[in-house]
């Protein structure tokens, strides 16, 4: 198994770009996850699913956009791009379990100029 | 709000010697795990505790949940530069979203030969 993957790995958008951040899991989990990470502050949830069809938002949404078509698929929409977004970006995915394990994907390096 | 939070921020520590790495909060949480994380990667798990009072041993590592739900240390015996790294700590909470992790900032590590 492959795990969580993500594409790319690194990208510079300029201000007012677009971009999709690719995540992708192979685990058969119902429940996925975007987060943003930056320099000392830990992980903050952006988006979520439940499964397929099923987005809601986390504690940060603003100026992202998310779709879940398929079970094995959770692609982040960047629309207009802007320097606060810069951060890296990392996608999990999990059981619909009460002790929710979480498996990370190997994140995504996002400058915005 | 940072509902849980971890200390110290910053550890850096010889080779051999012993440190403990807290993680505190005023919510009960369900479960409680234990990341680790890499430069250019993303969190794996170590281990995941459940019961209050749980004490779980990973090899130098030993992880331990408090009585109550609401806290949980980790410490390591005798460090090796290999344990560098960032360590975080998540909870999942009682009544939250299932599956939902609350992150704490985590703890950067740096064991030094």
């Amino acid at each position: 198994n492959a795990g969580v993957t993500q594409t790319p790995k690194f990208r510079i958008l300029k201000i007012g770009q677009s971009m999709t951040l690719q995540c992708a899991q192979d685990m058969n989990h119902n429940y996925m996850y975007w987060y943003r990470q930056d320099p000392g502050m830990g992980l903050k949830l952006i988006y979520y699913s439940v499964g397929a069809g099923i987005t809601d938002k986390g504690e940060v949404p603003n100026g992202y956009n998310v779709s879940r078509s398929t079970t094995e698929d959770f692609p982040l929409r960047l629309e207009l791009a802007a320097p606060s977004q810069t951060s890296v970006y990392f996608c999990a995915s999990s059981y619909p379990d009460y002790v929710g394990v979480q498996f990370f994907g190997p994140g995504t390096r996002l400058t915005v100029l | 709000t940072q509902l849980l939070e971890q200390s110290p921020q910053f550890l850096s520590i010889q080779e051999g010697e012993n440190l403990t790495v807290y993680c505190n909060s005023s919510s009960v949480f369900s479960s409680l795990q234990w990341y680790r994380q890499e430069p250019g990667e993303g969190p794996v798990l170590l281990v995941t505790v459940v019961t209050g009072g749980e004490v779980k041993k990973l090899k130098r590592l030993t992880f331990q949940f408090g009585d109550a739900r609401k806290d949980s240390s980790l410490h390591i015996t005798a460090a090796q530069p290999g344990d560098t790294g960032l360590y975080l700590c998540a909870g999942a909470k009682y009544g939250g979203s299932q599956g939902n992790l609350i992150f704490g900032k985590g703890t950067k590590l740096s064991v030094k030969p």
